[in-house]
């Protein structure tokens, strides 16, 4: 079966940081791409980050460029997002995403990490 | 950068067809993804490819892609595909992956 389970989430204030992990099972992470989605309270779906199964490409969205780094583990099947310069505006449930490589579709959806901002 | 427009809401009756719509500057040329996401679950993909169904995803779940506009189309609706649906695209001028606002499909 595949799983992607997101752990890291929580409290932090404006201006930390946080680091998120995605383990990952029931299929060769190696050979694909991955990404991070978030969705704040009530609100759509965003996404913020993607990274090539060799982590070579790597691309980020503009409210998160500069200061989220999208990063993998392809020894320990795993996906990281360093979130640091936290704002309120972060708050959301963060989730671990399989594909959106060019034309494909996110694939695979984790069940998501709350991250909450304080300010 | 890309921006796709989709109505707030939709409202069908059971069993009616209920068809959700995904707006964009010649979207046609693009494939179009649709997910449906119900409250305090992680979205399911459940038309790829403006067409194509992934298994598991009933027959009564179809895509369109033409023009300006893509189009879910859910035939007889049940109670149980109430939720809400998002488009989204790979914008090849940025890399980026873009959603549309949503729909919230009321039954």
């Amino acid at each position: 079966e595949v799983q992607l389970v997101e752990s890291g989430g929580g409290l932090a204030q404006s201006g930390g940081s946080l680091r998120l992990s995605c383990a990952v099972s029931g299929f060769t992470f190696s050979n694909y791409e991955m990404n991070w989605v978030r969705q704040a309270p009530g609100k759509g779906l965003e996404w913020l980050s993607y990274i090539s199964s060799g982590g070579r490409s790597i691309y980020y969205g503009d409210s998160v460029k500069g200061r989220f780094t999208i990063s993998r583990d392809n020894s320990e099947n795993s996906l990281y997002l360093q979130m640091n310069s936290l704002r309120a505006d972060d708050t959301a449930i963060y989730y671990c995403v399989r594909g959106g490589g060019i034309n494909l579709p996110f694939d695979t959806w984790g069940q998501g990490t709350l991250v909450t901002v304080s300010s | 950068s890309y921006v796709l427009t989709q109505a707030p809401s939709v409202s069908v009756a059971p069993g009616k067809t209920a068809r959700i719509t995904c707006g964009g500057d010649n979207i046609g040329i693009r494939s179009v993804h649709w997910y449906q996401q119900k409250p305090g679950q992680a979205p399911v993909l459940v038309i790829y490819n403006d067409k194509d169904r992934p298994s598991g995803i009933p027959e009564r779940f179809s895509g369109s892609n033409s023009g300006n506009t893509a189009t879910l189309t859910i035939a007889r609706v049940e109670a149980g595909d109430e939720a809400d649906y998002y488009c989204q695209v790979w914008d090849s001028n940025t890399d980026y992956r873009v959603f549309g606002e949503g729909t919230q499909l009321t039954v």
